[in-house]
């Protein structure tokens, strides 16, 4: 059971190149995330997905494009890279609980725009 | 704008000895409150969530929550090494909704 796996692990990047994160879940959750996490900055949302074919903003989506074609893959593109992207990426699903929310996290993306 | 402000530390806590980390929270309407614990170079993973006011214990941690005063807290008792990471206190308006993060207090358990 592999829970949610996001490649590439590690990724660099020239300033204008681009490239798609990909995030794929086994555990049938409706909702995934993808967030971005900088020193000092803590975890900011960028993109979320609801469900299959709906995507909505975060707090920080400039720079970013989505895709939610199933129910398992949720893909992060940055269409023309810029060295303030450089930072580690998430993908996260969401159980959807009755009181509340239970976030489980991929292993990270780390990602150098140069 | 929903804020979750967490102390900015760093926090060092001898071996065997009581952590206690805060985290104040600005929306009176929250209704789901979690601690993700992150190791270094790691994603964060669930250790605590707390829903209504007063304590709840899990083995050495104990997360406690006050609505009236907006805050919420985890206690790691008998502090080891271990426990040396980063925690996230993170707080939800409720079910099926998107969590605020706060920016994370790093620990530090020394031996």
């Amino acid at each position: 059971n592999a829970g949610v796996t996001q490649t590439p692990k590690f990724q660099v990047l020239k300033t204008g190149q681009s490239m798609t994160l990909q995030c794929a879940q086994d555990m049938n959750h409706n909702s995934m995330y993808w967030y971005r996490q900088d020193p000092g900055m803590g975890l900011r949302l960028i993109y979320y997905s609801a469900s299959e074919g709906t995507t909505d903003k975060g707090e920080v989506p400039n720079g970013y494009n989505v895709s939610r074609l199933n129910k398992r893959e949720f893909s992060l593109r940055l269409e023309s890279a810029a060295p303030s992207q450089t930072s580690v990426y998430f993908c996260a699903t969401e159980r959807d609980g009755l009181s509340g929310n239970t976030i489980y996290f991929g292993e990270g993306s780390w990602l150098t725009v140069v | 704008q929903k804020e979750v402000e967490q102390n900015s530390g760093p926090l060092s806590v001898p071996e065997g000895a009581i952590a206690s980390l805060n985290c104040t929270y600005s929306d009176r309407g929250s209704q789901s409150f979690f601690w993700y614990r992150q190791y270094s170079g790691k994603s964060p993973e669930l250790i605590m969530s707390i829903y209504s006011n007063g304590d709840k214990e899990d083995g050495r941690f104990t997360a406690q929550l006050n609505k009236a005063s907006q805050y919420v807290s985890l206690l790691i008792r008998d502090s080891q090494p271990s426990d040396s990471a980063t925690y996230l206190c993170a707080v939800s308006p409720g079910a099926n909704s998107k969590l605020t993060f706060g920016k994370g207090i790093t620990l530090s358990v020394r031996p």
